[in-house]
């Protein structure tokens, strides 16, 4: 298994309050990703990382802030979480090729966030 | 914007039963594709990525195939197991990103 890490792995919190999600990967892995997986819509990206500092946002960005000050750590920030952004959120990781392109994905064990 | 379908949305089959699960999408200029299974309450694992100018890769009991031109993949298990009962997705790639199937639930019946 890649060595990909969340935490924590249940978080309950309530409307309005800041939450940070963390995932640590071992595998030196150029890029990183959030996702979020909710009944009735999949699994759809939140944000990406394709080195430290640079990130772009992905189909559900608005709410969602991230960070990536080392290749190992990437943060996923709700600035003022509300009842919609309850969801299992997954991280994932993958390298690259010499053009940019990405090769497998692997994910990580996924969060569970409740927002009260 | 590219979509991705699964049919079925649900399968329950006996076990020893050789089995097919689709998967179709929308935009063909895609990077590759990827299948992967997900058990209830965890992550995902990745069972097989297809490069978009491979047209089949095969893993043990797993052989997926790649149709490009039309947009279709499919996903063949031989010799089910109830072990093999799970959700798989399939996700194809394009711009650095994955766009993901709703998936397929399989329950092999023992």
């Amino acid at each position: 298994d890649a060595g990909i890490t969340q935490s924590p792995r249940h978080k309950v919190t309530e409307t309005g309050t800041p939450v940070t999600l963390r995932c640590h990967q071992t595998e030196n892995h150029r890029y990183m990703y959030w996702y979020r997986q909710d009944p009735g819509h999949g699994l759809r990206l939140i944000h990406y990382s394709y080195g430290v500092k640079d990130t772009d946002k992905g189909e559900v960005s608005d709410g969602y802030s991230v960070s990536r000050s080392k290749t190992e750590d990437f943060l996923l920030t709700l600035e003022s979480a509300t009842s919609s952004q309850t969801s299992v959120y997954f991280c994932a990781i993958s390298e690259s090729s010499s053009g940019g392109q990405t090769y497998e994905q692997y994910f990580g064990p996924g969060t569970r966030l409740t927002v009260t | 914007k590219q979509e991705v379908t699964q049919i079925p949305a649900a399968l329950s089959v006996p076990e020893g039963e050789n089995l097919v699960l689709n998967c179709s999408f929308t935009d063909s200029a895609i990077y590759n594709l990827q299948w992967f299974r997900q058990d209830p309450g965890k992550g995902l694992t990745s069972l097989l990525l297809i490069q978009s100018s491979q047209r089949e890769q095969t893993s043990g009991r797993l052989n997926a195939s790649l149709d490009k031109s039309s947009g279709r993949s499919t996903l063949y298990i031989a010799a089910s197991q109830p072990g093999d009962s799970a959700t798989y997705l399939c996700a194809v790639m394009r711009a650095r990103q994955l766009t993901f199937g709703s998936g397929t639930q399989l329950t092999v019946l023992p």
